[in-house]
């Protein structure tokens, strides 16, 4: 069974600091997707990222970044000299490989609220 | 259209009526999801289609849930004799199945659902 986990509940931190949310997950599968998603205080869940299971390359937007270990199961997100604009749920989600006929559902983990303080 | 959209955006209702819930994804999507999602919680997975075939129910919680998608494009969920434990927020998604985008599951902004 796919799992997602995100044991932190809630993070807060200062305007500047980088701050980062983990991201550990769950599957018997080989190829999957990982997604991770904002939602604001109003209430829209925003798509951020996809990265498969094939593409371990770290990458870098903006002020945002993920680092993909496949070793340890994690899709870790990291943001850069946040912002109070950052403030917001994160979650992170899983899905299997839809190319191959599986389920396509988004398995999501309970998500990490973040509190930017200016 | 541009995004997802669902109607009603906020619906209160009295415990033992019927609601239904809209939703009208991206233009040219193929697959349209359904989600629930309770305070302080992650969306959890209802049902989804690809174009009018309900490929996935495993996550409707009682046959009081069901939902449709006769022609391929709007959807209907449906929640029959309503209970208070329904109260969520229940959000619809679509994605295009052609990459570049793939399998990325776009969202709209949600159907407040309460029940009194």
């Amino acid at each position: 069974a796919q799992k997602v986990t995100q044991a932190q509940t809630e993070i807060s931190v200062v305007e500047k600091e980088d701050v980062t949310l983990d991201c550990v997950y769950e599957t018997r599968d080989t190829t999957y997707y990982l997604f991770w998603y904002k939602q604001p205080p109003s209430g829209e869940l925003v798509f951020l990222i996809r990265r498969n299971s094939f593409d371990e390359q770290n990458e870098i937007s903006g002020r945002y970044s993920w680092n993909f270990q496949k070793s340890t199961s994690s899709f870790n997100f990291t943001i850069t000299a946040s912002q109070v604009v950052d403030s917001a749920v994160y979650f992170c989600a899983l899905s299997e490989a839809w190319y191959q006929g599986g389920s396509e559902k988004l398995v999501f983990g309970k998500g990490t609220k973040l509190t930017v303080n200016p | 259209g541009a995004g997802v959209s669902q109607s009603p955006r906020y619906k209160v209702t009295k415990r033992g009526q019927d609601v239904a819930l809209r939703c009208d994804p991206i233009s040219g999507h193929v697959s349209l999801y359904w989600y629930r999602q309770a305070l302080g919680q992650g969306p959890e997975f209802l049902t989804y289609f690809n174009y009018e075939a309900q490929q996935d129910k495993s996550g409707l919680p009682n046959d009081r849930f069901s939902a449709e998608r006769p022609e391929g494009s709007i959807s209907t969920l449906t929640i029959q004799r309503t209970e208070q434990r329904d109260s969520a927020m229940y959000r619809c998604a679509s994605s295009s199945n052609r990459e570049p985008s793939g399998n990325t599951i776009y969202f709209g902004e949600g159907s407040w659902l309460t029940v009194v």
